[in-house]
C-alpha cells in the first residue's frame, strides 16, 4: 500500500522569500511522484512529476522538487514566491504499471504568500 | 483548461435523494477516475474506469456507483444521500497508452451540498 505525508498543513511566507513544502511517501514498490496545485475554486493542476532519471525535477511557475530515495522524500521548492502562488499544494504517488495509474494524495499544504 | 468537463458545477440536494454527476474526459483519453475531496478526508480515490470497464476501486461507498459509456464519458451516481456526502467530486482522465507515469488531468469538480 502507498501513502503520502505532507508534513505541514499550512505554510505562511512573505513575498519573494524562498519556500519548501515537505512530502514523504511510503511504498513497497517503485513509485512515480507528483505535485499538484489547487487554486481557490479550481481543479488540480500538475506542477511537476518524477518518473526516473535526474532526481531534480523542474516544473511550471518556477517550482522544482528533489526526489530522495533514501529519505523517501519529494520536497517542493521555489526560490522566490509571488502572491499568485497562494494555493493548496498536494503531493501524490502512483505505482505505475498496467492500467492502474490512480494517485494517492497527501492531505495538502496551504501556502499563503503575504505582501 | 484541462480538457476534462464536469457537470453540474454546483448541486444542492436533500438527504435521502439521488444525484448523478457527469464527466467528459479529454479527447482520446481512455481512463476516467473519480475522486472525492472533503475537509476531513482530503482527496480520496473512488473508482477508475478504462475504456468502459472498471479497473480499480478505492473508498467508494456501496450507495455510490459509476459507469463509463461507449463514448467514454462517465457518470457517478450517488444515492440515499447523507449530510456527510457533501464534498467536491473530481473527475480526471488519462491515457494509459501514453506510458508510465502519465499525467492525470483533473476537471474543475462538482460541488455537492446535501442539506
Amino acid at each position: 500500500a502507498q501513502s503520502v505525508t505532507q508534513l505541514d498543513s499550512q505554510v505562511p511566507v512573505f513575498e519573494e522569500a524562498p519556500v519548501e513544502l515537505r512530502c514523504n511517501y511510503s511504498s513497497s514498490v517503485s513509485v512515480y511522484l507528483f505535485w499538484y496545485v489547487q487554486y481557490p475554486n479550481q481543479g488540480l493542476q500538475l506542477l511537476l512529476k518524477y518518473l526516473s532519471g535526474s532526481t531534480l525535477v523542474k516544473g511550471i511557475n518556477g517550482f522544482e522538487a528533489e526526489f530522495n530515495k533514501s529519505q523517501t522524500s519529494f520536497h517542493l521548492r521555489k526560490p522566490s514566491v509571488h502572491i499568485s502562488d497562494t494555493a493548496e499544494y498536494f503531493c501524490a504517488v502512483s505505482g505505475g504499471g498496467g492500467s492502474n495509474y490512480k494517485l494517492t494524495f497527501g492531505k495538502g499544504t496551504l501556502l499563503t504568500v503575504n505582501p | 483548461d484541462s480538457g476534462v468537463t464536469q457537470t453540474p458545477k454546483h448541486l444542492i440536494t436533500a438527504t435521502g435523494q439521488r444525484v448523478t454527476l457527469r464527466c467528459s474526459p479529454r479527447s482520446g483519453d481512455l481512463s476516467v477516475y473519480w475522486y472525492q475531496q472533503s475537509l476531513d478526508q482530503g482527496l480520496q480515490f473512488l473508482i477508475q474506469y478504462y475504456n468502459g470497464e472498471e479497473r480499480a476501486k478505492g473508498n467508494i461507498l456501496e450507495r455510490f456507483s459509476a459507469q463509463q459509456f461507449p463514448d467514454l464519458h462517465s457518470e457517478l451516481n450517488l444515492s440515499s444521500l447523507e449530510l456527510g456526502d457533501s464534498a467536491l467530486y473530481f473527475c480526471a482522465s488519462s491515457d494509459p497508452t501514453g506510458g508510465v507515469g502519465n499525467t492525470i488531468y483533473f476537471g474543475e469538480g462538482s460541488w455537492l451540498t446535501v442539506v
